[in-house]
């Protein structure tokens, strides 16, 4: 069965840190990726998304990701928190299977804490 | 314009009672889809719906739950004989078309089985 993997269930950073979140997936075939951030009493929003192309997907409030093929990750990055990113992080994937809907399979999440 | 929309937004039932969970998806999306997310997990996919027609139900967890969107919008989610491990935060999502569109999501019904 496929899965998603996110190394870190919480992380801890004072402001202007660099972020790094890891995702892994489980599935040999072609797929599409999502990181989806869910702020304090909000609901689910897409952060970004990677389907073909340059590996390298920028999203909103300066975030970007990298598609590795080879090594099945789908790493988030920011250069330099702010607290306004306190938020749990959930990386997504959506194996391109027959039928071309859009199931998604998603990690266990990643609770950061941005100290001011 | 209007997001997609739960209701209710808190449900607490007594273990055997029946319960119903309301989605309305964006106009004109396609694509609906439920998601059951446990506290501390990810969500995890419940079914799905393409237009009025439920495609896939393979997460669904026992033959007790029972999604239906008849007209092809508004979709209901529902749990009968409600067990505590029934407790969890159940999303709605909807997307335009049926492949490769975002998801967006509600805000979610947390349901609390006592």
């Amino acid at each position: 069965a496929q899965s998603v993997s996110q190394h870190n269930h919480h992380v801890i950073l004072s402001e202007a840190a660099s972020l790094e979140l890891g995702c892994n997936y489980s599935y040999g075939g072609t797929v599409n990726l999502f990181w989806y951030v869910q702020y304090p009493g909000q609901h689910l929003q897409l952060l970004l998304k990677y389907f073909s192309g340059d590996p390298l997907v920028k999203g909103i409030k300066g975030f970007e990701a990298e598609f590795i093929k080879s090594k099945f990750s789908f790493n988030l990055r920011k250069p330099s928190v702010q607290w306004s990113d306190t938020a749990e992080y959930f990386c997504a994937v959506n194996p391109r299977l027959s039928g071309g809907y859009n199931k998604l399979i998603f990690g266990a999440g990643t609770r950061l804490a941005v100290h001011p | 314009g209007a997001g997609v929309s739960q209701s209710p937004r808190y449900k607490v039932a007594k273990r055997g009672q029946d319960v119903a969970l309301r989605c309305d998806p964006i106009s004109g999306h396609v694509s609906l889809f439920w998601y059951q997310q446990a506290l501390g997990q990810g969500p995890e996919f419940l079914t799905y719906f393409q237009n009025e027609a439920q495609l896939d139900k393979s997460g669904l967890p026992s033959d007790r739950f029972f999604a239906e969107r008849p007209e092809g919008s508004v979709s209901t989610l529902k749990i009968q004989r409600t067990q505590q491990e029934d407790s969890a935060v159940y999303l709605c999502a909807s997307s335009l078309g049926t492949s490769g569109d975002t998801q967006y999501f509600g805000p979610g019904t947390r349901l609390t089985v006592l």
